[in-house]
């Protein structure tokens, strides 16, 4: 199974920082990843797939890109609603894997 | 639009089994594969197990392969996961999700094995 090891696992930031969290795939997957943010007891809300194609009505202050197999989001400048839990996912292969998740707190 | 309903969850005692729906509605069912993921408490998400769209392809988790079944209806725009010999790490709550690329998920139900 391909291994995704997201960092770091807790992030402290303020609002209007910029703000970097990075998956590793353990085996290329081409641009077989998506982003997710999720809040307390709410879904997973996809804001990035295909590495880097930010989902319809998703701020474009949140961005993607990948280098190999290394992926990363990028928030430009934090907002107070982007305090979360953001996780990043391949579906390269036929089972799917999560990265462990980031958890972006308030400094 | 697009919407996927979970039910079915509650608790359960270990060793038990139970079977969750997820209704879909919005979209043409059939065209889609489907996905279970689920989350412990406190814990990261856990990718569970996927159909094709037509039911013929079907791929599980390590943790849950021989204990759990995925399936579907398409007639009825429904997604279904048989889970057998509970086991207390399989207390989650668990989520449908649209294949490709997750963009849509259910609301969740939460699973709880104990005794």
């Amino acid at each position: 199974d391909v291994q995704m090891t997201q960092s770091p696992s807790s992030l402290s930031a303020s609002v209007g920082d910029r703000v970097t969290i990075t998956c590793r795939a353990s085996q290329d997957i081409r641009n077989d990843l998506g982003w997710f943010q999720q809040k307390p007891g709410k879904a997973p809300k996809r804001l990035i797939y295909a590495a880097s194609s930010l989902q319809s009505g998703v701020p474009s202050r949140f961005s993607g890109s990948r280098s190999g197999t290394e992926f990363t989001l990028t928030i430009s400048s934090l907002q107070p609603e982007d305090f979360a839990t953001y996780y990043c996912l391949q579906h390269n292969t036929y089972r799917h894997t999560f990265g462990q998740g980031t958890k972006l707190e308030i400094k | 639009q697009v919407q996927l309903v979970e039910s079915g969850g509650g608790v359960v005692q270990p060793g038990r089994s139970l079977r969750l729906s997820c209704a879909a509605s919005g979209f043409t069912f059939s065209s889609y594969g489907m996905h279970w993921v689920r989350q412990a408490p406190g814990k990261g998400l856990e990718w569970v197990a996927v159909i094709w769209y037509d039911g013929f392809f079907k791929h599980y988790a390590d943790s849950v392969k021989g204990r759990f079944t995925i399936s579907r209806d398409n007639t009825k725009n429904t997604l279904y996961l048989q889970m057998n010999s509970l086991r207390p790490e399989d207390t989650a709550v668990y989520y449908c999700a649209r294949d490709p690329d997750y963009e849509y998920w259910g609301q969740g139900t939460l699973v709880t094995v104990s005794s």
